[in-house]
């Protein structure tokens, strides 16, 4: 089945510094590239997701990319702020459309 | 709009006991998912559900688990003789078809005592 690994498990970053999470995965057939950001005690939330055609997606300090050839996308967040904080977790949908999630990547910002 | 909610939002019961959760989709979403999630990790997929038929299945542990979608909105999971290893979050996610974002409830944690 589809393996989804997540890098790194932790990452701490000073305040207004850039973070990038990567994730690699193991499924060709997969078209569909999210990352969600989960709050302590809270739901997982859509922050950003790109499509097997385009190959870079930017929303204000949120941005992905994607290299299919590599299997890998990556979230970068510049400019951190403290409500950064938080974990993050890729989840690429499978060919039967269900997302396949990584471990999550807790993200500490720094004061 | 009203987004996914579910209930309860937390459930304690016995080892052994019977339960049912209760997910209410966003109005006009076709897809509906459940996932489980344990302390620390990410989601886990259970079942799919494209209308009222469930398209995928395939993550449910066991058949102590069951789910339904009688008339493609409302879905229930039910958790037959409870163990202590099904404690967990369980989540579920609407989406207005399959190859669109899905969005989360705020999930329902469930204790096995």
């Amino acid at each position: 089945g589809e393996n989804v690994e997540q890098h790194p498990s932790t990452l701490s970053v000073q305040e207004g510094d850039s973070a990038v999470i990567k994730c690699t995965y193991s499924d060709s057939a997969s078209n569909y590239f999210p990352w969600y950001k989960q709050e302590l005690g809270k739901r997982p939330q859509l922050i950003i997701d790109i499509r097997s055609n385009v190959g870079e997606k930017k929303d204000q300090r949120i941005a992905v990319t994607l290299n299919k050839t590599a299997k890998h996308f990556s979230l970068h967040i510049t400019e951190t702020q403290p409500e950064d904080s938080a974990v993050y977790f890729c989840a690429p949908r499978g060919s039967n459309y269900q997302l396949i999630w990584g471990a999550g990547t807790k993200l500490i910002i720094k004061p | 709009g009203a987004g996914v909610s579910q209930t309860p939002s937390n459930k304690v019961t016995e080892k052994g006991k019977y339960v049912e959760l209760r997910c209410d989709p966003i109005s006009g979403h076709t897809a509906l998912y459940w996932y489980r999630q344990s302390l620390g990790q990410g989601p886990e997929f259970l079942i799919y559900f494209q209308g009222t038929g469930a398209a995928d299945d395939s993550g449910l542990p066991n058949d102590r688990f069951f789910a339904v979608r009688p008339e493609g909105s409302v879905s229930t999971l039910k958790i037959q003789r409870t163990e202590r290893g099904d404690s967990a979050v369980y989540l579920c996610a609407s989406s207005l078809s399959e190859a669109t974002e899905q969005y989360f409830g705020p999930g329902t944690r469930l204790t096995v005592t």
